[in-house]
């Protein structure tokens, strides 16, 4: 079965420094998110992504973050200049169709980034 | 409170007892989904229910919507010592297809 990958699984970075999470959708699926998880906490929405743009982010999505499309396969999310705040699992997820078709999410196993 | 309410918080069971999460919302949706996290493991999608649907079930999965209290509930019957888990209920909202997620119910089944 097809599934969403997303590297590195853990990366370890200091504060200020720029980090690039790395996912992979599943290759016909059309609308692509973040979501990211503080550790004990809820699965935070940060973006969606379809058709090469942004289609909505949340508060917690501000200046530091942006998301690519670079090529027909990658969905990258960049911290420009990371905080200890930023620390977290953040998972990627991929769907055929939005909300208004009801398909589930698909999500990948995680990066879970550690700011020092 | 939050759109997306789990109870309880945790949930500790004998295997082959039943296990019910319970998820409340504040807004109108499209559809509720429920997911299973392992420890330190990625969302796995278990079950969707559209706003128009009562109830639905999957295996040993039965879930229950019932939108004019707001409240979802989700059955394991039969649990077994895999299921220990965190579930989630995660409401969609819009057309973009954005979850958003409850606090999530740990369920510890002991064999």
């Amino acid at each position: 079965e097809p599934e969403v990958t997303q590297t590195p699984s853990h990366q370890v970075t200091q504060m200020g420094q720029e980090v690039i999470l790395r996912c992979v959708p599943i290759s016909n699926h059309l609308y692509f998110y973040w979501y990211r998880q503080i550790l004990g906490q809820k699965v935070e929405f940060l973006v969606s992504f379809y058709n090469n743009e942004i289609s909505e982010k949340s508060e917690i999505f501000d200046d530091q973050f942006s998301v690519e499309r670079p090529d027909g396969s990658n969905f990258t999310l960049k911290i420009r200049s990371t905080k200890l705040e930023d620390s977290a699992m953040y998972f990627c997820a991929s769907s055929p169709s939005g909300g208004s078709y009801n398909s589930p999410l698909h999500f990948g196993n995680g990066t879970r980034l550690t700011v020092t | 409170s939050q759109q997306g309410e789990e109870d309880p918080q945790a949930l500790s069971i004998q295997e082959g007892e039943n296990a019910t999460m319970n998820c409340s919302y504040k807004t109108s949706i499209n559809n509720l989904q429920w997911y299973r996290q392992n420890s330190g493991r990625g969302l796995v999608h278990l079950i969707l229910i559209r706003s128009n649907e009562r109830e639905k079930h999957s295996g040993r999965l039965r879930v229950t919507l019932d939108t004019s209290k707001k409240s979802s509930s989700l059955l394991i019957t039969a649990s077994r010592a895999a299921d220990t888990a965190s579930y989630f209920c995660a409401t969609n909202v819009n057309q973009g297809g954005k979850l958003i997620f409850g606090q999530g119910t740990e369920l510890s089944v002991k064999p």
